[in-house]
């Protein structure tokens, strides 16, 4: 089965600081995504990344920057963290195609201070 | 642009019950649709994926059915346990662009009561 997983599952973090979410997936998946959820707003999507060093912004990027270096690893960074951005952030997998299914990690919960 | 409905937010049965969670979308030109379920502060785990060209899938207990035409997915549960607890998203993917257009509903929060 596909494995993504979550550097963290827990952060606290202080206003102001740099952060990095760092995610992994271990079948050689071309896209990989970073997404926010938040009670009332569902998920919605910061980044989309659809091969090393390629990247897209999804609907809420303001804030936030990636970095795809490796194939498997895709790194969410928020340069400056604020209360606004505390929240649950999920990775998330795929492969290219139309049949692939989507896969996510058991998500990192962060709060900034 | 699409809008993905979950309707009722929250759900309470009993164990053993059966029972069916609906969403429902506002544009048919999709390409797959996707369910998943998430228990709290966890991430999501996919359960079921139907294609377009696909009326319905069955895993195990679950069976989820599409009607593109009217807009409409449905996931049954058959013989609702207590670990069945958690809530359900499904999630939309349309014709045009990849899984970075996907839309996601809001859910649906199921209580397996014992």
């Amino acid at each position: 089965d596909v494995k993504v997983t979550q550097s963290s599952r827990y952060l606290v973090k202080r206003t102001g600081e740099k952060v990095f979410l760092e995610c992994v997936q271990d079948m050689d998946h071309e896209n990989m995504f970073w997404y926010r959820q938040d009670p009332g707003l569902g998920l919605r999507l910061i980044y989309f990344s659809y091969d090393v060093k390629m990247k897209e912004k999804g609907d809420i990027p303001e804030g936030y920057s990636v970095s795809r270096e490796k194939k498997e690893r895709f790194s969410l960074i928020l340069e400056s963290a604020s209360t606004s951005q505390t929240s649950m952030y999920l990775c998330a997998s795929s492969l290219r195609g139309s049949s692939e299914k989507l896969f996510f990690g058991s998500g990192t919960q962060l709060s900034v201070l | 642009k699409q809008e993905v409905t979950q309707i009722p937010a929250a759900l309470s049965v009993p164990e053993g019950e059966n029972l069916v969670l609906n969403c429902s979308f506002t544009d048919s030109a999709i390409y797959n649709l996707q369910w998943f379920r998430q228990d709290p502060g966890k991430g999501l785990t996919s359960l079921l994926l139907i294609q377009s060209s696909q009326r319905e899938q069955t895993s195990g207990r679950l069976n989820a059915s599409l009607d593109k035409s009217s807009g409409r997915s449905t996931l049954y549960i058959a013989a609702s346990q207590p670990g069945d607890s958690a809530t359900y998203l499904c999630a939309v993917r349309p014709n045009s662009g990849g899984y970075q257009k996907v839309t996601f509903g809001t859910g649906t929060k199921l209580q397996v009561i014992p």
